[in-house]
């Protein structure tokens, strides 16, 4: 079945370091891949998204590129922000969304 | 736009009685809602996919007399915690499907807080 792999985290960045998380996925079909955030105590906001090859998502400073061919979806911001420390999930949608695992993000000052 | 809520965000119970948990969209009708918990520090599991007017479709495991399940309109969708027991404390989020041009997106409530005393 469909599934997502999700580089493990936490992570812990200063300020105004480079991000990168990484993200695969196996999928019977062409689905579309998304980048959700949730910060502490709150639901699923979603950060970004692609729904074919080669298109990219961007939103907030972040960027992702669907990569058919290393069928990935890695997120990465080139100056993170205190504000950006949260819990990232990557997710594939065929009819179901499937989830990663998540990865810890902390920015520190 | 694309505006989910979930009322309430807190509910503390005790145990053997039942809750209640609404999920709106606000700007957008969705004729699929997807009910999600998610344990500390995990990712979030699906428990079933809601459809209007239908029966919710339950994935393997999720019991579905204990987490019924309604439908009722094109912006609500409830899901109730029968005889509710501590194992079942948990944050509980629910998402709506908008479906359009270009890609069916499902977009997230706030959530909601489950303690069973």
């Amino acid at each position: 079945g469909d599934s997502v792999t999700q580089m493990e985290g936490p992570v812990t960045l200063s300020e105004e370091a480079f991000l990168t998380i990484n993200c695969t996925y196996t999928a019977t079909g062409y689905p579309s891949l998304f980048w959700y955030v949730q910060y502490p105590g709150e639901g699923l906001q979603l950060l970004l998204k692609a729904t074919k090859a080669d298109d990219k998502g961007s939103n907030k400073g972040f960027e992702a590129t669907y990569r058919k061919e290393t069928t990935s979806f890695h997120l990465e911001k080139g100056s993170v922000q205190v504000s950006d420390s949260a819990v990232y999930f990557c997710a594939l949608n065929d009819y179901k969304l499937s989830f990663g695992a998540g990865t810890t993000v902390t920015v520190r000052a | 736009g694309a505006v989910v809520s979930q009322h309430p965000s807190r509910v503390i119970c005790k145990s053997g009685t039942s809750v209640k948990i609404e999920c709106r969209s606000l700007d957008f009708q969705a004729t699929t809602m997807f009910w999600y918990r998610q344990f500390p520090k995990k990712s979030l599991m699906l428990m079933a996919t809601s459809n209007e007017g239908s029966k919710a479709t339950y994935e393997q495991g999720v019991e579905k007399d204990k987490f019924l399940i309604n439908h009722a309109s094109l912006t609500l969708s409830t899901l109730t915690v029968t005889s509710a027991h501590p194992e079942d404390s948990s944050f509980y989020i629910c998402s709506a499907r908008l479906s359009g041009t270009g890609t069916d997106t499902q977009y997230f409530g706030p959530g909601t807080r489950l303690t069973v005393l």
